[in-house]
């Protein structure tokens, strides 16, 4: 069946280094992928996404290109901030209405 | 963009009782609803899809009659935890799909609840 697969946690950087989040998949047809990002106490909020092949999805400055070869989905910010400190899912989903399936989530927490 | 609210954000009950969790769409009319529970530390997991109007799907491994979810109309699904226990303390959160786009699942701020 569709798996997601990301790396596991916590990940801490400090302030304006570089990030990047591994995120793997296992899908029959052809996924939309997706970065979900929940702070504190909150609900997901859709970070971005890619629909197709060699699509980058890119917002608030983190980057993610779906990369059909490696079936990978890596999420990259050049420079954190502290306010970027929260768990982010790395998330696929087949067809418009079809369920969403989740990685298990990276923390990250950003130092000062 | 699209809201989806939950009510009541954090509830805490005692074992034995029943507990109600709204989610609703505000601006949109949402055709189908999910419900995902989330363990501390995990990731989600789909409990169930429903359909305005027609019953819901479960999930493999989840107990219908324990979990009942309700979505009577295009803006409102209800999940109601019946005789809850401690086991079944979790973050609740649902999502919205439906009009005008169709393409995207908007998710609720999630309901904590702890059972006594």
């Amino acid at each position: 069946g569709n798996s997601v697969t990301q790396m596991e946690g916590p990940v801490t950087l400090s302030e304006e280094a570089f990030l990047t989040i591994n995120c793997t998949y296992t899908a029959t047809g052809y996924p939309s992928l997706f970065w979900y990002v929940q702070y504190p106490g909150e609900g997901l909020q859709l970070l971005l996404k890619a629909t197709k092949a060699d699509d980058k999805g890119s917002n608030k400055g983190f980057e993610a290109t779906y990369r059909k070869e490696t079936t990978s989905f890596h999420l990259e910010k050049g420079s954190v901030q502290v306010s970027d400190s929260a768990v982010y899912f790395c998330a696929l989903r087949e067809g418009s209405a079809s369920k969403i399936i989740f990685g298990s989530g990276t923390r990250l927490s950003i130092r000062p | 963009g699209a809201v989806v609210s939950q009510h009541p954000s954090r509830v805490i009950c005692k074992s034995g009782t029943s507990v109600k969790i709204e989610c609703r769409s505000l601006d949109f009319q949402a055709t189908t609803m999910f419900w995902y529970r989330q363990f501390p530390k995990q990731s989600l997991m789909l409990m169930a899809t429903s359909n305005e109007g027609s019953k819901a799907t479960y999930e493999q491994g989840v107990e219908k009659d324990k979990f009942l979810i309700n979505h009577a109309s295009l803006t409102l699904s209800t999940l109601t935890v019946t005789s809850a226990h401690p086991e079944d303390s979790s973050f609740y959160i649902c999502s919205a799909l439906g009009a005008p786009s169709y393409n995207e699942q908007f998710f609720g701020p999630g309901t904590r609840l702890t059972v006594l």
